[in-house]
């Protein structure tokens, strides 16, 4: 059975400093996603990472997958208040049948 | 393009009562899906279609049945609903097959089961 475990599930972050979300999952997947959740909204898709070693940056944001530990990291550089909002990865089982990890939510605080 | 839409956005039923919530999406993709999201808990699949008149269960699929007639549509159906089922529920969808194969999310609709 595929698990999706992040850590942590809250994360409370003073502007400008650095950090990193992790996603661990206990069995092999084709694909890896970074989500953001902002409050009352729906999901937006942030990163799909297809392949061992697979890095992808936007903004302050870089997700990186390392397939062989089953692990990906969601890392947040020089944090702004904007980035506040809850972050979920989610691995694919097959033909898009997703497993979410329940969600980190970041608070950024100046 | 609208993207992914779902109705209705709200809803109140009596526990027993039954509602169809719709989805469309206006992007010809092949994929869609239905999720619930419980406070605390990611999202959790209910059920999903990789193309007109297909649908398959997901991870949490009792209670609830789905159609998908037309490729653009997508139908989560409650035939008896229960206070366990009050969830925001989300419609995605996505091109399929190999690939990005990413998903695209509707604005939600929050369900209250009395």
């Amino acid at each position: 059975e595929l698990k999706v475990e992040q850590n942590p599930l809250f994360l409370s972050m003073q502007e400008g400093k650095n950090y990193t979300i992790y996603c661990n999952y206990s069995t092999t997947s084709d694909r890896l996603y970074w989500y953001r959740q902002d409050p009352g909204k729906s999901l937006e898709s942030l990163f799909v990472l297809l392949s061992n070693g697979a890095v992808k940056q936007e903004g302050r944001l870089m997700a990186s997958l390392d397939t062989k530990a089953r692990l990906s990291t969601l890392h947040i550089t020089a944090a702004v208040h904007d980035l506040s909002a809850t972050y979920f990865c989610a691995v694919d089982r097959s033909q898009g049948n997703l497993i979410f990890g329940k969600g980190t939510k970041l608070s950024v605080k100046p | 393009n609208a993207g992914v839409t779902q109705t209705p956005k709200f809803r109140v039923l009596k526990t027993g009562q039954s509602m169809t919530l719709l989805c469309a999406q206006d992007m010809n993709h092949e994929y869609m899906y239905w999720y619930r999201q419980d406070p605390g808990m990611g999202l959790r699949l209910i059920h999903y279609s990789v193309g007109e008149g297909t649908t398959a269960k997901g991870e949490v699929p009792d209670g609830y049945n789905v159609s998908r007639l037309k490729k653009q549509n997508f139908l989560l159906g409650l035939e008896s609903a229960a206070p366990s089922q009050t969830s925001v529920y989300f419609c995605a969808s996505s091109w399929g097959g190999q690939g990005y194969n990413e998903q695209f999310f509707g604005p939600g609709t929050r369900l209250t089961v009395l």
